[in-house]
């Protein structure tokens, strides 16, 4: 079946660290890879997303790369604001199963001054 | 008003109290969808109306009873909750998959805060 593993929270940095979420996914097809972040008391907002593998998705200098050998799809920022404190989920979509998202459990990001 | 809309935000309630959830798109999808959020839990899908169809979660409790009349409408109708279902209700809403093709990237509404007493 369809899974997303995400690492567990929280996870604290300071203004300007490197970010690195993991996520990894079992799929039974060819699925697309998804971030998506909530900031507080918001709903999910799309960060940037994949279709395939070797795509790199990038938004708001936040990026990703679809790996199938890993299959893996790890979060990335060079540096990191303190406006980037969220929730991130990783997530997944399989034409297979229609309309059926999988999304991981979220991982709490705190950047302190 | 843009994107995907819910209310009432915020909603405390009695476990004999009946009270809908709204949520409306005004993306123009065809596909919507019911998710419960709990802390430290994966998001959980509780329903998808989707080309008119409806897909559930076999394992949502019927006290949570799911309504679309429309493409654009969607609601989500209480009763007799227990204090376990307290949580954050998220909305979304997408293009069917079978017909946007590679991938039905969802839009989230901001969510109702429900506190079941």
């Amino acid at each position: 079946g369809n899974s997303v593993t995400q690492m567990e929270g929280p996870v604290t940095l300071s203004e300007e660290a490197f970010l690195t979420i993991n996520c990894t996914y079992t799929a039974t097809g060819y699925p697309s890879l998804f971030w998506y972040v909530q900031y507080p008391g918001e709903g999910l907002q799309l960060l940037l997303k994949a279709t395939k593998a070797d795509d790199k998705g990038s938004n708001k200098g936040f990026e990703a790369t679809y790996r199938k050998e890993t299959t893996s799809f790890h979060l990335e920022k060079g540096s990191v604001q303190v406006s980037d404190s969220a929730v991130y989920f990783c997530a997944l979509s399989d034409l297979i199963t229609g309309n059926q998202f999988y999304f991981g459990t979220g991982t709490s990001l705190t950047v302190i001054p | 008003e843009t994107g995907v809309t819910q209310t009432p935000r915020h909603l405390v309630m009695g476990m004999t109290n009946k009270k809908s959830l709204k949520c409306e798109q005004h993306l123009g999808h065809n596909a919507m969808y019911w998710y419960k959020q709990s802390a430290k839990k994966p998001l959980e899908l509780m329903f998808v109306y989707s080309l008119e169809e409806r897909v559930e979660n076999n394992s949502v409790p019927s006290r949570f009873s799911p309504e679309c009349p429309n493409s654009s409408h969607l609601f989500l109708h209480l009763h007799t909750l227990q204090p376990e279902d307290s949580a954050l209700y998220l909305c979304a809403s997408s293009q069917d998959p079978r017909l946007a093709g590679w991938y039905n990237e969802q839009f989230f509404g901001p969510g109702t805060r429900l506190t079941v007493l």
